[in-house]
């Protein structure tokens, strides 16, 4: 299957900082990519959808100022957590899909946050 | 978009057959019905996807009947590292919503 990947894979943050995640198809060109917030023991939650060169799509609920997301090549999208609060403490996973709606999408490995 | 039901968790022994299956009575006729495999800390894995009838590849087999009300996801002979989540997702990739997902404990 097709290979995507996020950096870092984990990262401890101070309260009120900024943390950019990145994600990175490494074998296909992602048309689309998503990213999702998973809490401990409970399932995968779409933020936000973004196709390269278009300004984010966000779920409802989903504070677009705070997560700053940026779609600017085929293989790369970052997010960014701004002003960051330890309620955003969370696991971050990206995904990226090459085509239409019945493509696969392809998940990264996630991304541990920890805000104290 | 269509609503899946999973059974929330599963065990199994290593060795066994596993099915797990997944309801989803309002699948529409371009839906495709897609499993997914998520460990501990990781993202989730591209099991198997299918349409109709039967798909089977290196890990897995997905089996759907005719009216794809429903879908069962056949691993064989699981073994311990099988222990994960596995999702059920039904629809447009682009609208992904993930249930609970079925919790397999396979034992040794």
């Amino acid at each position: 299957g097709a290979v995507v990947s996020q950096h870092p894979s984990w990262v401890i943050c101070k309260s009120g900082t900024s943390v950019k995640i990145e994600c990175r198809s490494l074998d296909f060109q992602a048309t689309t990519m998503f990213w999702y917030r998973q809490f401990p023991k409970q399932s995968l939650m779409l933020m936000a959808t973004s196709n390269e060169g278009s300004k984010a799509t966000y779920e409802q609920g989903v504070e677009k100022d705070k997560f700053l997301i940026n779609h600017a090549s085929l293989t790369l999208s970052t997010l960014t957590v701004t002003s960051a609060h330890p309620e955003d403490s969370s696991f971050y996973i990206c995904s990226g899909t090459s085509g239409g709606p019945q493509e696969t999408q392809y998940f990264g490995p996630g991304t541990r946050l920890l805000v104290l | 978009l269509a609503k899946t039901t999973q059974p929330i968790s599963m065990d199994s022994y290593e060795g066994q057959e596993v099915n797990i299956t997944c309801s989803h009575n309002n699948i529409a006729t371009n839906d495709y019905i897609t499993w997914y495999q998520q460990f501990p800390s990781q993202g989730p894995r591209f099991i198997i996807q299918g349409y109709k009838t039967k798909v089977t590849n290196e890990v897995a087999s997905l089996f759907i009947p005719a009216d794809r009300k429903s879908s069962t996801l056949s691993l064989p002979r699981v073994s311990l590292s099988d222990t994960a989540v596995y999702y059920c997702l039904v629809g447009d990739t682009y609208k992904y919503i993930f249930g609970t997902g079925t919790r397999l404990k396979v034992l040794a």
